[in-house]
């Protein structure tokens, strides 16, 4: 089972950041939060993740709070390519490599 | 970065007849590949780990004589749908993971949508 909870959708203007919140209370010690996103009829795409500190790329931030128990990704300046679904996993390191997928949220980007 | 193709990206069969779906790592060896499904408005559901040079591990409730996976070498794993039938029909999505790296991210192919007729 999945063990994160997002909310079902969201909304963004576009050129507006989005903020994606995640909840992963029981998120262990050695476990990686990941996101990923699916664009309608494509694979999962990676885009970041992050075991307690902040992260950065190209695509996205992650602010992870200090308990680890939410998680927030910012897309800093939203397209309308970036209407997706994301989702948001926890993935322990040294364990099983599979991802489990929860329900993500649906993001829309006006404009 | 890591490149995983999947092949077909559609397909359309018989009922009763087996379609193979082909995923591989481009430019790097997946000592591990995850072959999950995807139902219309639903999220990835995994049906097996496979592991290069041994046996499948399937998850809880996927039939495994339905779903025959082999992944003989480090860039080619394949999936079969055999004996298929329109429940079958479902968009067939892999992943590969470089092995070695446990917090490397999973690399996913785009997706195979399959119609069974």
């Amino acid at each position: 089972d999945a063990k994160t909870t997002q909310p079902p959708s969201m909304d963004c203007a576009e050129g507006r950041a989005a903020n994606l919140p995640c909840n992963h209370s029981t998120i262990s010690g050695n476990e990686y939060v990941y996101w990923y996103r699916q664009i309608h009829s494509q694979g999962p795409q990676y885009i970041i993740h992050g075991l307690k500190n902040n992260e950065t790329n190209e695509m996205a931030s992650l602010i992870i709070t200090e308990d680890r128990k939410s998680s927030t990704l910012i897309l800093p300046h939203a397209t309308l390519r970036d209407t997706a679904v994301y989702y948001c996993i926890v993935r322990a390191q040294g364990g099983s490599e599979k991802l489990v997928f929860g329900k993500g949220t649906k993001l829309t980007v006006n404009p | 970065g890591a490149v995983v193709s999947q092949h077909p990206s559609r397909v359309i069969c018989k009922s009763g007849t087996s379609v193979k779906i082909e995923c591989r790592s481009l430019d790097f060896q997946a000592t591990t590949m995850f072959w999950y499904r995807q139902f219309p408005k639903k999220s990835l559901m995994l049906m097996a780990t496979s592991n290069e040079g041994s046996k499948a591990t399937y998850e809880q409730g996927v039939e495994k004589d339905k779903f025959l996976i082999n992944h003989a070498s480090l860039t080619l794993s394949t999936l079969t749908v055999t004996s298929a039938h329109p429940e079958d029909s479902s968009f067939y999505i892999c992943s590969a993971s470089q092995g070695g790296r446990l917090i490397s991210p999973l690399h996913f192919g785009n997706g195979t949508r399959l119609t069974v007729t």
